[in-house]
């Protein structure tokens, strides 16, 4: 089933806890990118990756970390939580930038 | 003023009638267009995509694109209480193809 999956579902963790929230897609995309969603505020990019190796800054990419090392995977790295991290986070992956994306289920992380 | 704009909602309409939901953009070189459904928690859903003017029709769904007007809508056939969601409208903008996303209009069917 082409899917895309993220790891946790849920997270609840402390302030200045290094976590990773794992994303991974089964479709050949080339294009993946981070959201996060606050109530009132919609979907806004987080960091975006064209390609294996090729990431960038998406809206509010501050405190926030990416890496592409393999097509697909796409891991969100968050060095030093902050309470104002609190969100429900979606992966997404597309053919290539111009195409429809496709999400993950939503990691809702807490940080206290 | 905000790229993509849709009205926040909460639109109410009747089991049975037609839902109507607009989604206007900015004057860029627009490249497509698409219309997620989001359930409450739960991640977005394309229902359609559309890139040249005109209508498309996907069973209930029917989207219709205006590049003159710089509008694109979404049309609920026979809306049931399970189309009760938000739905968010995503317009790939500029030569770049950066995606914009509409805030979303919430649509509630009363049965």
């Amino acid at each position: 089933e082409a899917q895309v999956t993220q790891n946790p579902r849920y997270l609840i963790t402390v302030t200045g806890k290094k976590l990773t929230v794992t994303c991974s897609q089964n479709m050949n995309h080339e294009y993946m990118s981070w959201y996060r969603q606050d109530p009132g505020l919609g979907l806004r990019q987080i960091y975006y990756s064209m390609n294996v190796e090729v990431t960038d800054k998406g809206d509010v990419p501050e405190g926030y970390k990416v890496s592409r090392k393999e097509k697909r995977n796409f891991p969100l790295i968050l060095e030093s939580p902050s309470p104002n991290q609190t969100s429900l986070y979606f992966c997404a992956s597309s053919l290539a930038r111009k195409n429809e994306q496709f999400f993950g289920p939503g990691t809702r992380l807490t940080v206290l | 003023q905000k790229e993509v704009e849709q009205n926040s909602g909460p639109l109410s309409v009747p089991e049975g009638a037609i839902a109507s939901l607009n989604c206007t953009y900015s004057d860029r070189v627009s490249q497509s267009f698409f219309w997620y459904r989001q359930y409450s928690g739960k991640s977005p859903e394309l229902i359609m995509s559309i890139y040249s003017n005109g209508d498309k029709e996907d069973g209930r769904f029917t989207a219709q694109l205006n590049k003159a007007s710089q509008y694109v809508s979404l049309l609920i056939r026979d809306s049931q209480p399970s189309d009760s969601a938000t739905y968010l409208c995503a317009v790939n903008l500029g030569s770049n193809y950066q995606l914009i996303w509409g805030a979303g209009t919430k649509l509630i069917i009363k049965p």
